[in-house]
Order: C-alpha cells, then structure tokens, then sequence
C-alpha cells in the first residue's frame, strides 16, 4: 500500500515551547491530509482536515489557533502544536488520501511535554 | 452519539476464522465502510473497505448487511500476529474517517 510517513516520531519538550510534526506522502500525492489525536487507550479523533493550498478545516472543539496546519504541497502537511502544555501531550497521527486507492496512515508522533 | 458501535474485545483461536462486527445504523447513503487495525504505539494500518457490495482483498472480507446498519470483518485463519485493535470507520464526504470505539482481538495460540 501506500507509505506516509512522519517526523519526528517521538518528541519531548518544555512546556510553553512550540513543536513541529511533518507528514509526508512517499508516493503519492494527496490534496488531502487529515491529522488525528489519540490519548492512551482510546480510538483516533480527528482534529483537523489539511487541504493543499487553502486553509484547513478544524473540528469542533480544536484550537485553530494552538494547532497550526500548513498544506504548503502535494505530499507534506505540518502541524505545530504552539505553546505546548501537559494536556498536549498525546499520540498525533497524520492521514493521506490517494485518490486511487484508498487513505492511509503514517506511523504517528508521541508528543510529551513536561 | 457514536456513529459505530463495536465490542470492546474478541478472542479467537489461531488458525480459526475472526468475525468482527460493526454496528452503524445511521450510516448515510454515500459513506463508506472502512477498517484498519492498530498495533499498540503504531499508525492504523488499512484492511479494507466498502461501500455496499463484499468486498475480499488478500488480508480479509466485508460483509456488509442489505440495509447497510452493520458490517463485519473476517481474517479467515487468524494468527497471532493479527492480534491488535480493530477500527470500524465511516469516511464523510469529504474523506474523513470517523473512527468508532475499537475492537481488542486477541489471538490465542
């Protein structure tokens, strides 16, 4: 199947401090990408839809302003989680639509801040 | 409300057919069925989808009721490496899953 895939894969940080997730498609290219939360033992949330070359779409609840979303080409999508505090600290996920075949997943960020 | 149900955990035993099942009573006309499963600390891996119709692929099966409430996944002779947690998802119009609660299958030897 397709490949996505994520960096970093596990990140620590200071609180207050800002922190940068990439997602990238490998081999395909995706004008959409999708980013996910999950916190310990619980299913994925979505938290925001990633368009190529427009603003993303974030769902209810999810700080646009805290979670910044950039789309800037076909195969990467950023996240930057600004001013990063405790309750921030969870599993990111990004997601890549192939229009051919299917979404697929990259490998997730474990983001910790102390 | 969740828009699909499904157990909190299965065993099954290895070499032996998994059926997982997946309520989603108020699926739309134009959502489709996806599953992934994931392994503790990884990406979801993809499986399978459908919109109506079964669907077979080289890791398992959909079946997807008549009036689409519901769904199952089969791993026709699971191993122990299938082990892991099942996702039941409906992908909206604009492509995004939404992921229901998740199956804990446990294949025992």
């Amino acid at each position: 199947g397709a490949v996505v895939s994520q960096h970093p894969s596990r990140v620590i940080c200071k609180s207050g401090t800002s922190v940068k997730i990439e997602c990238r498609s490998l081999d395909f290219q995706a004008t959409t990408m999708f980013w996910y939360r999950q916190f310990p033992k619980k299913s994925l949330m979505l938290m925001a839809t990633s368009n190529e070359g427009s603003k993303a779409t974030y769902e209810q609840g999810v700080e646009k302003d805290k979670f910044l979303i950039n789309h800037a080409s076909l195969t990467l999508s950023t996240l930057t989680v600004t001013s990063a505090h405790p309750e921030d600290s969870s599993f990111y996920i990004c997601s890549a639509r192939d229009p051919l075949a299917g979404q697929y997943f990259g490998p997730g960020t474990r983001l910790t801040v102390l | 409300d969740a828009k699909t149900t499904q157990p909190p955990s299965m065993d099954c035993a290895e070499g032996r057919a998994a059926n997982l099942p997946c309520n989603h009573s108020t699926i739309s006309g134009n959502e489709y069925v996806y599953w992934y499963r994931q392994i503790h600390s990884q990406g979801p891996q993809y499986i399978i989808h459908g919109l109506k119709n079964n669907e077979t692929n080289e890791m398992a099966s959909l079946i997807i009721t008549e009036d689409r409430k519901s769904s199952t996944l089969i791993l026709p002779h699971a191993t122990l490496r299938d082990t892991a947690v099942y996702y039941c998802a409906l992908s909206g119009s604009a492509r995004q899953l939404t992921f229901g609660s998740g199956t804990q299958l446990t294949v025992l030897p």
